[in-house]
C-alpha cells in the first residue's frame, strides 16, 4: 500500500512559468513533510519542508503548501529555470515515532524546465 | 557536506555471490538508513539504524541484513544477490540541514548479472 504518492511520473514546462508539482499521502500520523530534487548520478538532495502545524512554507523561489484536510501537498518553483530539471520526490515522516523514524517516499516526477 | 561516504560507488557481481556495500560518515550521527532506487518505485528503505548495534526493517528487507558494530559504519550485506537486487543503493543519516531531514550519500549502483 503506497502511503506518499505523486500521480505524475513527469512535468514539463517553460522557463520563467510556474512549476507545480504534487504529492498525496494517506498515513494520518505524517506529520512532517519534505521535497527532495535529485540529480542524475547523486543522491538526493534536501530542498524544502513543511510540519503539520503549518500549511505554507517559503525557501526563495520555493514555496510549500499543505492542505491537511485532503492529505495532500504541492511545490510551486517560481520561476522555474533549466536547473531545476531534475525529479522531484515527496517524502512524509511521523516525528511522534521515537527511535522508530524514517522518511516514507513518493515515486518521484520528473520535472524538465524548457529554455 | 555531512560527510558520509558509500563504497563501492560501483559493482558488478554474478547470481548468487554475496555483496556488502559500506556507508561510513564522520560526525557521529545516530541514525543511518538504507534506500534503494528503482525506475518506477522512488525511493524504498531497506533496514535501518538507530544506533550501535540496533537496527531495525523497512519495507524491502527481504534478502538483505546490515550491521552496525561502530557509530560510524552501517554495513548492508546481500547474502545471496538475484538480479532483482540490481539497483541504485542510497546510504542516509538523519541530521545535516535538519534534525528530522535524511541527508543521503552519493549512491552505490549494483549490477547483478
Amino acid at each position: 500500500d503506497q502511503q506518499v504518492k505523486q500521480n505524475s511520473p513527469s512535468l514539463s514546462v517553460q522557463e520563467g512559468r510556474i512549476s507545480i508539482l504534487n504529492c498525496d499521502y494517506t498515513n494520518s500520523m505524517f506529520d512532517y513533510f519534505l521535497w527532495y530534487k535529485k540529480y542524475p548520478a547523486e543522491g538526493p538532495t534536501f530542498l524544502i519542508s513543511i510540519s503539520s502545524i503549518k500549511d505554507k512554507n517559503e525557501d526563495g523561489r520555493f514555496t510549500v503548501f499543505l492542505n491537511k484536510s485532503a492529505k495532500h501537498l504541492s511545490l510551486h518553483i517560481v520561476p522555474s529555470q533549466p536547473g531545476d530539471s531534475a525529479v522531484y520526490f515527496c517524502a512524509a515522516s511521523d516525528r511522534g515515532g521515537g527511535s522508530n523514524y524514517k522518511l516514507t517516499f513518493g515515486k518521484g516526477t520528473l520535472l524538465t524546465v524548457n529554455p | 557536506d555531512a560527510g558520509i561516504t558509500q563504497s563501492p560507488r560501483h559493482k558488478v557481481t554474478e547470481t548468487g555471490t554475496p555483496v556488502t556495500l559500506r556507508c561510513h560518515q564522520t560526525e557521529n550521527h545516530r541514525y543511518m538508513y538504507w534506500y534503494r532506487q528503482d525506475p518506477g518505485h522512488g525511493l524504498r528503505l531497506i533496514h535501518y539504524s538507530y544506533g550501535v548495534k540496533d537496527t531495525d526493517k523497512g519495507e524491502v528487507s527481504d534478502g538483505y541484513s546490515v550491521s552496525r558494530s561502530k557509530t560510524e559504519d552501517f554495513l548492508l550485506t546481500l547474502e545471496s544477490a538475484t538480479s532483482s537486487q540490481t539497483s541504485v543503493y542510497f546510504c542516509a543519516i538523519r541530521g545535516g540541514t535538519g534534525a528530522n531531514v535524511l541527508t543521503f550519500g552519493a549512491g552505490s549502483r549494483l549490477t547483478v548479472l
